[in-house]
């Protein structure tokens, strides 16, 4: 089955940097990967997402790029808030299959 | 979006009884529903894949007499731990895609549950 690899597994910012977060993917078949933003107790939320067929996602202070040769992603925030404080998963997916989720970053905004 | 919703969200109960947990697709169809375990502080351990009509997939390692999965209609999917230990306790929460492979995957609120 697929193996998605997350780092780092803790990040502090300040507030107003930007805060990046990495993942690989072992399966080549995998063509969805979603990025989740969890809060102690409750359930995933997605907040950006990208297809194979695309190198670079961009929503606000929220991007996300794919390699699809080098099999990783990575999520990008920028101008971080406290409110951003928050576990965030990143995933990848075969179409219409399960999930894989990466281990999870727990990432602090100190204000 | 979609909605998924999961119940109970919280559970309590004595060691050797069993607990029933429902996942619900609210308002699409889900012919494939997964339900994940959850550690504190852990990411989201994938348990098993329900397919509607036809016998759930479980990951390696989990096991099927354990936790048993029905998905008997095309919007409900339910996880039964059975003969619960203290060891089950955890975050359980399911998940589901619509029925026209939508990319995007909608998760219930979660269930906490704890064996005594």
């Amino acid at each position: 089955g697929e193996n998605v690899e997350q780092h780092p597994s803790t990040l502090s910012v300040q507030e107003g940097d930007s805060a990046v977060i990495k993942c690989t993917y072992s399966d080549s078949a995998s063509n969805y990967f979603p990025w989740y933003k969890q809060e102690l107790g409750k359930r995933p939320q997605l907040i950006i997402d990208i297809r194979s067929n695309v190198g670079e996602k961009k929503d606000q202070r929220i991007a996300v790029t794919l390699n699809k040769t080098a099999k990783h992603f990575s999520l990008h925030i920028t101008e971080t808030q406290p409110e951003d404080s928050a576990v965030y998963f990143c995933a990848a997916s075969r179409p219409g299959n399960q999930f894989y989720f990466g281990t999870g970053t727990s990432l602090t905004v100190i204000p | 979006g979609a909605v998924v919703s999961q119940h109970p969200s919280r559970v309590i109960c004595k060691s050797g009884t069993s607990v029933k947990i429902e996942c619900r697709s609210l308002d699409f169809q889900a012919t494939t529903m997964f339900w994940y375990r959850q550690f504190p502080k852990q990411s989201l351990m994938l348990m098993a894949t329900s397919n509607e009509g036809s016998k759930a997939t479980y990951e390696q390692g989990v096991e099927k007499d354990k936790f048993l999965i029905n998905h008997a209609s095309l919007t409900l999917s339910t996880l039964t731990v059975t003969s619960a230990h203290p060891e089950d306790s955890s975050f359980y929460i399911c998940s589901a895609r619509d029925f026209w492979g939508s990319t995007e995957a909608f998760f219930g609120q979660g269930t906490r549950l704890t064996v005594v």
